[in-house]
């Protein structure tokens, strides 16, 4: 039962263009959400999060909005780099306290072309 | 800064033969997980430690043991070994006391099991 998606598993964008990577839960539960970047045979490095009580979070070229009514949200990445291309996981945490574990999507892998 | 330390990075074991994974969190993170990520998989939960008592389990085999030390450092023991359990084993660590709930990911142990 994957209750995170990513339906898109690939995603090529101009650079200098807005990539915009998706996501989908089932899991009403889910309290805070993560947008992890992840390079082949290393570990998933931490980009950006968003907790429930927020619709919107910014940090430099990320964006993360949440729609909890549609329980879905996105990253957009503006504007895209060739470095920004790899592997995007989207991740949620159930529960306060902060030691809840870590459901991932399924991930996106994104090509930034010069 | 300080990152999430993993030794070591890379293993080759035969089938039957144990293995001894460590993992060493950021500087007074409080909380380590461990995840396993097969070919072509996302990360999928093992389990987790805060204050070095065990605060969650996924979907970890009998056959794989974890503990956390007094430094706080984790270890992830796997026994009989089989062809199976070849992957990316992740190391995650959190400072749960602050409230935060982001994980950060250490450069992952690849075990190959011949």
């Amino acid at each position: 039962d994957q209750q995170v998606k990513q339906n898109s598993p690939s995603l090529s964008v101009q650079e200098g263009r807005i990539s915009i990577l998706n996501c989908d839960y089932t899991n009403s539960m889910f309290d805070y959400f993560l947008w992890y970047k992840k390079y082949p045979a290393e570990g998933p490095t931490f980009l950006i999060s968003i907790s429930s009580i927020k619709d919107k979070n910014e940090d430099g070229r990320f964006t993360v909005f949440l729609n909890k009514s549609a329980k879905h949200l996105s990253l957009h990445i503006v504007p895209s780099q060739p470095g920004d291309s790899a592997v995007y996981f989207c991740a949620a945490s159930a529960g306060s306290g902060g030691y809840q574990k870590v459901t991932f999507g399924t991930g996106t892998k994104l090509q930034v072309i010069p | 800064a300080a990152g999430v330390i993993q030794s070591p990075r890379h293993l080759i074991k035969e089938k039957r033969e144990t293995a001894t994974l460590k993992c060493y969190p950021i500087p007074r993170h409080d909380t380590v997980y461990w995840y396993q990520q097969g070919p072509g998989q996302d990360p999928q939960f093992l389990i987790s430690f805060y204050e070095k008592m065990q605060s969650d389990k996924g979907s970890i085999p009998d056959r794989f043991s974890a503990q956390q030390f007094s430094d706080y450092h984790s270890e992830l023991n796997m026994s009989s070994l089989e062809l199976g359990d070849s992957a990316l084993y992740f190391c995650a660590s959190s400072f749960r006391t602050s409230g935060s709930q982001t994980q950060y990911f250490g450069p992952g142990t690849r075990l190959l099991v011949l």
